[in-house]
């Protein structure tokens, strides 16, 4: 089955400063690869997502970059905020499983003023 | 997105008893699925939630341990079953809506004693 690796665990970064999470896959029939961001005591939230027909997609702050080749993904948010602060899950899936998610470890993410 | 109710929310439950959660989406969505959070940890798929027929469950969960319902498109129930302490967990509702994008409802915080 797919195998999510996630890394780092946890990050600390300065309000303004730029974090990168970094995700690898095991399963080439993986196609579609979302980030989530979990905010303490809620529900995982969509953030953005890319698919595999696609290098590198953008929403104003956040960017996610995928190669296929080397089966890895990243997301990298810029200017960061303290509202920032959660822990974020990379998560992998096709549609041989009608798009169930396997998730990375996760990564806790604090944003210090 | 989609909008997800579920019930309960929370719940503090006797060992050996029984807890039944409710997942609701406004609109028609092609799939639903299950998912466990252990505390700290990260989301482990519990199965797919097949409309008018019996759920795919992934390794390591069993129907008779995590029966699952799903009348319609829109509504899913999850039974835990015989709880014990070690089944103390978020569970986490899932749909899909245009074939990839995957949402979460907020979860329902168990907790056994």
């Amino acid at each position: 089955g797919e195998n999510v690796e996630q890394h780092p665990s946890t990050l600390s970064v300065q309000e303004g400063d730029s974090a990168v999470i970094k995700c690898t896959y095991s399963d080439s029939a993986s196609n579609y690869f979302p980030w989530y961001k979990q905010e303490l005591g809620k529900g995982p939230q969509l953030i953005i997502d890319i698919r595999s027909n696609v290098g590198e997609k953008k929403d104003q702050r956040i960017a996610v970059t995928l190669n296929k080749t080397a089966k890895h993904f990243s997301l990298h948010i810029t200017e960061t905020q303290p509202e920032d602060s959660a822990v974020y899950f990379c998560a992998a899936s096709n549609s041989n499983s009608g798009y169930a998610l396997n998730f990375g470890k996760g990564t806790s993410l604090l944003v210090t003023p | 997105s989609a909008v997800i109710s579920q019930k309960p929310s929370r719940d503090i439950c006797q060992r050996g008893t029984s807890l039944t959660i409710q997942c609701q989406v406004d609109s028609q969505v092609t799939m639903m699925f299950w998912y466990r959070q252990q505390p700290g940890q990260s989301l482990t798929l519990i199965a797919t939630a097949n409309q008018g027929s019996e759920a795919t469950y992934e390794s390591g969960f069993v129907i008779d341990k995590f029966p699952i319902s799903r009348p319609n498109l829109t509504f899913s129930t999850l039974t835990v079953s015989n709880m014990s302490p070690e089944d103390s967990s978020i569970y986490l509702c899932s749909v899909v809506r245009y074939d990839t994008e995957a949402f979460f409802g907020q979860g329902t915080r168990l907790t056994v004693v």
